[in-house]
């Protein structure tokens, strides 16, 4: 069974510092990973997804994440944190082939002035 | 291309009655599936519909239905309602089985 755990379920950053938003998995298969954001009283919006190509995988917003097969990792980064990026992160799973995604528990990002 | 629409956006209801929750995927998108957010539990998959077919099924009682219709929108209903049923119900679309999946702002449902 596939499982996502998210370290840290909250992470605060001063504005411009690093941001580093944890997440490993567990898949009996070569998963899919994806990043989602949600903000107050909305759904969630995805911010990058891997599927197999590029390790490295670049998304919306200045945020990136880095498929490690090694360590069983997907770990969520932006350089420079925006007053803007403070909302509440899920990382996700799924298999290839099938639809469903198994989230996390999800970090809340605050940013400080 | 519009988004993903949920409506309504928000509902109370009572204990032991029936909600029924409307979900339009993006244009083009032939999957629907559904998820519940509880601060409790977190995001789970109830379940996903393609060709107006259940594909998948969570773990989730029977008082948990849905059904898709030929133009790709989906409901979902949640009979005898209890306290716990209180959640965010997020609706989300994709293309074809398997591919990326948008999400719509979600239901907020309440149930006294």
């Amino acid at each position: 069974a596939q499982s996502v755990t998210q370290l840290g379920s909250h992470v605060s950053v001063s504005e411009g510092a690093l941001v580093l938003l944890r997440c490993n998995y567990s898949s009996s298969v070569p998963p899919y990973l994806f990043w989602y954001v949600q903000y107050p009283n909305q759904g969630l919006q995805l911010l990058l997804k891997y599927t197999s190509a590029a390790t490295l995988v670049k998304g919306i917003n200045g945020f990136e994440a880095e498929f490690k097969k090694s360590e069983t990792s997907f770990h969520l980064t932006k350089p420079s944190a925006h007053m803007s990026d403070a909302a509440e992160y899920f990382c996700a799973v799924s298999d290839p082939g099938n639809t469903p995604l198994v989230f996390g528990k999800g970090t809340r990002l605050s940013v400080i002035a | 291309k519009a988004g993903v629409t949920q409506t309504p956006r928000y509902l109370i209801k009572t204990r032991g009655q029936q909600v029924t929750l409307s979900c339009s995927p993006i244009s083009g998108h032939r999957s629907v599936s559904w998820y519940q957010q509880t601060p409790g539990q977190g995001l789970q998959f109830l379940f996903e519909y393609f060709s107006e077919t259940q594909r998948n099924k969570g773990n989730f009682p029977g008082r948990f239905s849905g059904r898709q219709f030929s133009n790709s929108r989906s409901e979902m209903n949640v009979s005898t309602l209890e306290l716990g049923d209180s959640a965010l119900y997020l609706c989300a679309s994709s293309p074809e089985v398997a591919d990326t999946q948008y999400f719509g702002p979600g239901t907020r449902l309440t149930v006294l």
